[in-house]
């Protein structure tokens, strides 16, 4: 059984589109996380949810909004996509805070 | 300073070989570390935990030095499979730092 699961695995769109992707755990995990993973493969955390409350939201443009509609799910919104989104984009679970992540298989999204 | 830095390698070693490698943080007030491990085209997966004591996990061994600020990897008796990026994880005081390394690569050989 999937742990983390992530959709779509590949997103290819136009920029200036408006694109979401959905990621849900099956863990019982209380803490819920987007990375991306540029294509030097550095990976950088975005946000991070814990209950359904956002704990971390680092210097990312407001154009991406995540939403935790429950603390099984952690959806991300990416409004008038730009060239430069264009990255590898990662959900992961964990327990607590502290504890170790789970990762989804990433979506990547490709912009032409 | 980057806040962690890895050797981004390649390591390129025979199969059968002892190879390590470090992972040194900035922040003293660092509290949690892990070892993952990335496929090529995979996403991260957790290798081990860190533990201030030292530990093992099979031909694994992760050791913390608090006072020199580095983490470290010891694999023993590489085999093909472990051919991979390694990736260090650092977790500081608050909530709000989780860094992950930029990764080493390493190459097993037959």
């Amino acid at each position: 059984d999937t742990a983390v699961s992530q959709t779509p695995k590949y997103l290819v769109t136009q920029m200036g589109n408006d694109k979401s992707i959905k990621c849900e755990q099956n863990l019982g995990h209380d803490t819920m996380y987007w990375y991306k993973q540029d294509s030097k493969k550095f990976l950088k955390i975005m946000f991070s949810y814990n209950n359904k409350e956002l704990i971390i939201n680092e210097t990312v443009p407001n154009r991406f909004s995540p939403k935790s509609p429950d603390k099984a799910h952690l959806n991300l919104h990416i409004n008038s996509l730009e060239l430069g989104d264009s990255a590898v984009y990662f959900c992961a679970s964990s327990q607590d805070l502290m504890q170790p992540q789970h990762f989804g298989d990433g979506t990547r999204l490709s912009i032409l | 300073r980057k806040e962690v830095e890895q050797d981004p390698g390649p390591f390129n070693v025979p199969e059968g070989a002892t190879v390590a490698f470090n992972c040194t943080y900035s922040n003293s007030a660092s509290q949690s570390f892990f070892w993952y491990r990335q496929d090529c085209r995979k996403e991260p997966k957790l290798l081990m935990s860190v533990y201030s004591s030292g530990n093992e996990d099979g031909r694994f061994t992760a050791q913390l030095n608090r006072a020199s600020q580095y983490i470290s990897l010891l694999i023993r008796d590489s085999k093909l499979s472990d051919s991979a990026t390694y990736l260090c994880v650092v977790r500081g005081s608050s909530a709000s730092k989780i860094i992950f390394g930029s990764g080493t690569r390493l190459s097993i050989r037959p």
